[in-house]
């Protein structure tokens, strides 16, 4: 079965700073992978996606990811972190072994302080 | 894209009761899921819904608890029967949209509070 981890369940970063939520991988093929973002009391919104191609993945909102096949990562990325960042985000892996449906993570906590 | 639509929004039930979340899409789709969120956690997903099949529930949802119904290529419902306080959650629809199946889109949940 395929699968994601998310190892850290906080992660707090200074306005400006740069900032890295970690998610790594486990999957029996080729993996679809999936960054979503969540604002309180808001549904998900997609952030990036990584099929195939370049491994470094540009999205919304200035994030980005990159895709390491050999450390199974593919951790979200932004250069200069923003106080409106500070939202709830998953990764996730798409199963096409199973129906197609998406598996998360548990989800990391952003907070930007000023 | 997709976009997605919930009805109701939110919704305060008494144990025992039973309340079908509705989903909405503005196109047609094949493969529609729903999931279950606990507020701050992760999604876990509850069952696949693909028109023309009976749904496909995970393991530890069965059907006589969370029936669904999957009429047309543009809407689904999801019943939560027989309510009890640890159904209090957010309920979610999502579908897949898009010529190579990659995109997955959400609506905005049903927000459940079991008393």
């Amino acid at each position: 079965a395929q699968s994601v981890a998310q190892p850290e369940d906080q992660v707090n970063v200074a306005e400006g700073n740069p900032l890295t939520v970690k998610c790594t991988y486990s999957v029996s093929g080729n993996p679809y992978l999936f960054w979503y973002v969540q604002y309180p009391n808001r549904g998900l919104q997609f952030l990036l996606k990584y099929i195939t191609g370049d491994n470094l993945v540009k999205g919304s909102y200035g994030f980005e990811a990159e895709f390491n096949k050999s450390q199974t990562s593919f951790h979200l990325k932004k250069p200069s972190a923003l106080v409106s960042d500070s939202a709830l985000y998953f990764c996730a892996v798409r199963d096409l072994a199973n129906n197609n449906d998406m598996r998360f993570g548990a989800g990391t906590r952003l907070t930007v302080k000023p | 894209s997709a976009v997605i639509s919930q009805k109701p929004s939110r919704d305060i039930c008494q144990r025992g009761t039973s309340l079908t979340i509705q989903c909405q899409v503005d196109s047609q789709v094949t493969m529609m899921f729903w999931y279950r969120q606990q507020p701050g956690q992760s999604l876990t997903l509850i069952a696949t819904a693909n028109q023309g099949s009976e749904a496909t529930y995970e393991s530890g949802f069965v059907i006589d608890k969370f029936p669904i119904s999957r009429p047309n290529l543009t809407f689904s419902t999801l019943t939560v029967s027989n309510m009890s306080p640890e159904d209090s959650s957010i309920y979610l629809c999502s579908v897949l949209a898009g010529g190579s199946y990659n995109e997955q889109f959400f609506g905005p949940g049903t927000r459940l509070t079991v008393l």
